[in-house]
C-alpha cells in the first residue's frame, strides 16, 4: 500500500479556518467509509482527532471536523488556535486488514 | 484513566530478533482490538500490526509480513510484538495503540490512545 497523499505543510492565523486535504485511491479512502485524523505535537504521542470520516472523539472541540468525497478526505479546522499547531496525519483501512497513513501536515498558526 | 506502556526497545544489530511489550490498564483489555504503529527518526506514522480482541483477526504490513508476530494475553492485559530478522530500515519509535473496537475485521477502527512509546535502533 502506498502512502496516502497530504500537503507538506499548510499555515494560517489565528481565528481563520484551514482544510488538509488527504488523497487516496479506491482501495483506500474511496473505498471506506473509515477515515482518521491525528495530531501530533513534537515529541508527543498522536491524538485521534477524527475518526469514522467525520466523527468526533469526546473531547476533541468542535472545531475539527472531517470529510470525505471520492478518493480525498478533508480536516478542517475553524478558529485557529495557537495550539492547534502540530503535524496531522490522516490514515484509512484499506482492507485485508490494512491500514495507510498519509504522509503528514505540518500546521503552523503565524 | 487509559494507560498503555511500551517495553522491550534497545539496540539490535540486523538480522537479530526483539520483543516488545506492552502494558494496558485503565479499561476492559479484551474488549478491543489492539496495534502497533511505528515512526522513523524525522518521518510520518506507518502501521506495522493489528490484533482483534480475541486474537480472531489478525494482520501485517507487507513491510514486516513473514518477520513480525503480534500476540496478546488478554489474561495479562498485554499485547506484544515479536520481531525477527530486524533490518536498519526497522528503526523507529514503536508505538502500542488501542482501538475504538473490537474487531480489526469486522468493522475496522481507529486509534484512540496511543502509549508514549519504545525505541528500536537496528544498526551494527
Amino acid at each position: 500500500q502506498s502512502a496516502l497523499t497530504q500537503p507538506r505543510s499548510v499555515s494560517g492565523s489565528p481565528g481563520q479556518s484551514v482544510t488538509i486535504s488527504c488523497t487516496g485511491t479506491s482501495s483506500d479512502v474511496g473505498g471506506y467509509n473509515y477515515v482518521s485524523w491525528y495530531q501530533q505535537h513534537p515529541g508527543k504521542a498522536p491524538k485521534l482527532m477524527i475518526y469514522d470520516v467525520s466523527k468526533r472523539p469526546s473531547g476533541v472541540p468542535d472545531r475539527f471536523s472531517g470529510s470525505k468525497s471520492g478518493n480525498t478526505a478533508s480536516l478542517t479546522i475553524s478558529g485557529l488556535q495557537a495550539e492547534d499547531e502540530a503535524d496531522y496525519y490522516c490514515c484509512s483501512y484499506a482492507g485485508s486488514p490494512d491500514w495507510v497513513f498519509g504522509g503528514g501536515t505540518k500546521l503552523t498558526v503565524l | 484513566e487509559v494507560q498503555l506502556v511500551e517495553s522491550g526497545g534497545g539496540l539490535v544489530q540486523p538480522g537479530r530478533s526483539l520483543r516488545l511489550s506492552c502494558a494496558a490498564s485503565g479499561f476492559t483489555f479484551d474488549d478491543y482490538a489492539m496495534h502497533w504503529v511505528r515512526q522513523a527518526p524525522g518521518k510520518g506514522l506507518e502501521w506495522v500490526s493489528g490484533i482483534s480482541w480475541n486474537s480472531g483477526s489478525i494482520g501485517y504490513a507487507d513491510s514486516v509480513k513473514g518477520r513480525f508476530t503480534i500476540s496478546r494475553d488478554n489474561a495479562k492485559n498485554s499485547l506484544y510484538l515479536q520481531m525477527n530478522s530486524l533490518r536498519a530500515e526497522d528503526t523507529a519509535l514503536y508505538y502500542c495503540a488501542k482501538d475504538i473496537r473490537s474487531s480489526i475485521a469486522a468493522r475496522p477502527g481507529s486509534f484512540d490512545y496511543w502509549g508514549q512509546g519504545t525505541l528500536v535502533t537496528v544498526s551494527s
